[in-house]
């Protein structure tokens, strides 16, 4: 079964300072990634994602995330934090093999919920 | 505008009601999803289809019910039989084609569902 962890619940990044939101999966072929953001109350956002190619994937608003297969991570990066970032960020896998049904949809992360303080 | 649309934003039901969640998106796309997102959880996969007519169990389906009778919408059903349904519910949707796999979700803006 394919799985993604977020290891923390919260992190909290100075504005202007770089933030990084990590993610790791796992899956028994090889991963679609993606990054998702939520505001309060509100749906899911897409940001970005990894197909296939350049393992550094550029997004909106600035992020960028770095696949990395030996790790088996896909950490959402920004080189300069904004107050607006505040928000739960979800990372996403879906299995590019999968031969069953279930195996075929995303699977999320519990979630991060980052504060970009002023 | 295109997009997917959930109604209502607000849903309150009493025990042992059934109620009923709408999405309706104007993307044409083929697959269609609802998840169910509770805090600390992440998002839960309930149902999906993947095209009219059919749709299939996701990780908790136990005590809610779909139909996909037309390609624009997908409704959720919350019977009496979920035991604790209160919780804020997603509709998605995605493209068809080979390509669909790679393709990201489009979601709806959500309805949170009180059981009062």
């Amino acid at each position: 079964a394919q799985s993604v962890a977020q290891p923390e619940d919260q992190v909290n990044v100075a504005e202007g300072n770089p933030l990084t939101v990590k993610c790791t999966y796992s899956v028994s072929g090889n991963p679609y990634l993606f990054w998702y953001v939520q505001y309060p109350n509100r749906g899911l956002q897409f940001l970005l994602k990894y197909i296939t190619g350049d393992n550094l994937v550029k997004g909106s608003y600035g992020f960028e995330a770095e696949f990395n297969k030996s790790q088996t991570s896909f950490h959402l990066k920004k080189p300069s934090a904004l107050v607006s970032d505040s928000a739960l960020y979800f990372c996403a896998v879906r299995d590019r093999e999968g031969s069953s049904g279930s195996a075929r949809q995303l699977t999320f992360g519990s979630g991060t919920q980052l504060t970009v303080l002023p | 505008d295109g997009g997917i649309t959930q109604s209502p934003k607000y849903l309150f039901r009493k025990e042992g009601q059934n109620v009923t969640l709408s999405c309706e998106q104007n993307l044409n796309h083929d697959a269609m999803y609802w998840y169910r997102q509770d805090p600390g959880q992440g998002l839960r996969l309930i149902y999906y289809s993947q095209i009219v007519n059919d749709f299939q169990k996701g990780d908790i389906a136990e005590g809610y019910s779909v139909s996909r009778e037309k390609k624009e919408s997908f409704p959720l059903t919350v019977t009496s039989a979920q035991k604790n349904p209160t919780a804020f519910y997603l509709c998605a949707s995605s493209i068809p084609g080979a390509t669909q796999w790679s393709t990201e979700a489009f979601f709806g803006q959500g309805t949170r569902l009180t059981v009062v």
